[in-house]
């Protein structure tokens, strides 16, 4: 089962905006992670935040956590043609991850 | 290795038959996970491992599927009788252990016919 919703399902933007995506959840977790994945091969970990973290910034990346809400949002911000990609989120409950159907991202340029 | 492999990259195999895919954690890993993952979803998870032994194997989805890591380094996923809705992208990832940042493998895409 997939516990992780992201939103939207797909988006595409132009070179040197901003993207930004949601995902929400529905149970308690340790942290959250997102991942980039390219042609629908291996994951590639962008960031972790853990459950008492608000707000994590790496590079253009930044992400949000609100655990009131069981939601988290990732920024991308001067997007480059090279993050065309899908974007999960995951939810990590001390042993599995448990992922979303994921964000399909198009940087056009 | 620098970093997570599978082998193969690629198995295409006629339903009924038995397959085994392979995977390398990163060195010093003890923890390691099989996920698999149909086109347009996100992987689901199927099995994880700490050290040797599986310590959640919820995921794992029948009896058809068994996974072992005899020495806790390498792991083979094992599917008897495969049927074609078997047919996805297995992926795995280790960590350095439980609850820490986990890193995939290029994953196995698996095709029955």
């Amino acid at each position: 089962s997939q516990q992780g919703e992201e939103d939207p399902q797909a988006l595409s933007i132009q070179e040197g905006e901003n993207a930004t995506m949601n995902c929400s959840y529905k149970t308690s977790i340790n942290n959250l992670q997102w991942y980039r994945q390219n042609s629908g091969r291996g994951l590639v970990h962008l960031i972790l935040i853990r459950s008492n973290e608000r707000e994590k910034h790496s590079g253009r990346l930044r992400v949000t956590l609100d655990t009131s809400k069981k939601s988290s949002s990732l920024l991308i911000t001067a997007s480059r043609a090279a993050d065309t990609a899908s974007y999960f989120c995951a939810t990590d409950s001390g042993t599995a991850l448990i992922f979303g159907k994921g964000t399909t991202l198009s940087v056009s340029s | 290795g620098a970093g997570v492999s599978q082998t193969p990259s690629n198995k295409v195999t006629e339903k009924g038959k038995y397959v085994e895919l392979r995977c390398d954690p990163i060195s010093g890993h003890t923890a390691l996970y099989w996920y698999r993952q149909s086109l347009g979803q996100g992987p689901e998870f199927l099995i994880y491992f700490q050290g040797t032994g599986a310590a959640d194997d919820s995921g794992l989805p029948n009896d058809r599927f068994f996974a072992v890591r005899p020495e806790g380094s390498v792991s083979t996923l094992k599917i008897q009788r495969t049927e074609r809705g078997d047919s996805a992208v297995y992926l795995c990832a280790s960590s350095l252990t439980g609850g820490q940042t986990q890193y995939f493998g290029p994953g196995t895409r698996l095709l029955v016919l």
